[in-house]
C-alpha cells in the first residue's frame, strides 16, 4: 500500500519564477490537503478538495497561489511570481472523510527555496 | 477560533524514563484532537486521536494521550522512552462543531531521548 507521494522533494527557484508542486494521494482518499511548513512552525492549512471541487481555499495567502484536482486524484499546488517568503516545506495529506474524525495521512513534502 | 499550544519547545528525557509532551487546545465545539510525530526530511507520521469516548487513547509506538476536558488538554505519554523516539512532536486540533475540515497544528516539541 502506498503512501502519499510529492514530486519534486526539493524545487529551487528564483525569485518571479513559476512553479508547480504534485501530489499523488493515497488511493481511494477523495479528500486532499495541502499544508505548509515554515522553519521552526508547525503545518498551516493552504486548500482542501473534496474530489475534484476545492472546498475550502481559506489558507490560500494570496492569488498567487492556486490548486487544481482535476480528475479527483492527483493535485497540483501552483505558485506564480514565486517571493522568497514563500520558501518553505509544502505538505500534501489525503483521507477518505468521515465527518471530521479522518486520519489526515501525509507525504514526505516538498522543499521549495526562492532564491 | 482554533488553536493549539505546545508549551515546551525542547523535551529531554533520559532512555528508560517516562516521557510527557504536553498540548492544550481552543475550540468552539467538540475538539478532535491529533498527535503527529516528525522525522528528519520526512512528512509527518500520525500516532494517535481522539475522538470521542474513552479519555486515554493508545496509539503507535507504545504511545498514548490522555484527553482532560476541564483542562482543556491532551498531552502525549509513553512509559518508557526509547532512543529512537527522539523526533518532533506536533498536537493538532479539529473543531467537530461544524465539521471543520484541516487541522490547526501547534508549533511542536522537539523530544530528544537521551542514552
Amino acid at each position: 500500500g502506498a503512501g502519499v507521494s510529492q514530486t519534486p522533494s526539493n524545487k529551487v527557484t528564483e525569485k518571479g519564477k513559476y512553479v508547480e508542486l504534485r501530489c499523488d494521494p493515497i488511493s481511494g482518499h477523495t479528500a486532499l490537503y495541502w499544508y505548509r511548513q515554515s522553519l521552526g512552525q508547525g503545518p498551516e492549512f493552504l486548500i482542501y478538495f473534496q474530489g475534484t471541487g476545492a472546498a475550502d481555499d481559506s489558507g490560500l495567502p494570496n492569488d498567487r497561489f492556486f490548486a487544481v484536482r482535476p480528475e479527483g486524484s492527483v493535485s497540483t499546488l501552483k505558485i506564480q511570481r514565486t517571493e522568497r517568503g514563500d520558501s518553505a516545506v509544502y505538505l500534501c495529506a489525503s483521507s477518505f472523510p468521515a465527518g471530521g474524525t479522518d486520519t489526515q495521512y501525509f507525504g514526505p513534502g516538498t522543499r521549495l527555496t526562492v532564491l | 477560533a482554533q488553536s493549539v499550544a505546545q508549551p515546551e519547545d525542547q523535551v529531554n528525557v533520559a532512555e528508560g524514563n517516562p516521557l510527557t509532551v504536553k498540548c492544550t487546545y481552543s475550540v468552539s465545539g467538540n475538539p478532535y484532537l491529533f498527535w503527529y510525530v516528525q522525522y528528519p526530511n520526512r512528512g509527518l507520521q500520525f500516532l494517535l486521536k481522539y475522538i470521542t469516548g474513552d479519555n486515554l487513547v493508545k496509539g503507535s509506538y507504545g504511545f498514548e494521550a490522555e484527553f482532560n476536558k476541564s483542562q482543556t488538554s491532551f498531552h502525549l505519554k509513553k512509559p518508557s522512552a526509547l532512543v529512537s523516539d527522539s523526533a518532533l512532536y506536533f498536537c493538532a486540533v479539529r473543531d467537530g462543531r461544524n465539521g471543520a475540515n484541516n487541522l490547526f497544528f501547534g508549533t511542536g516539541t522537539r523530544l530528544t531521548v537521551i542514552p
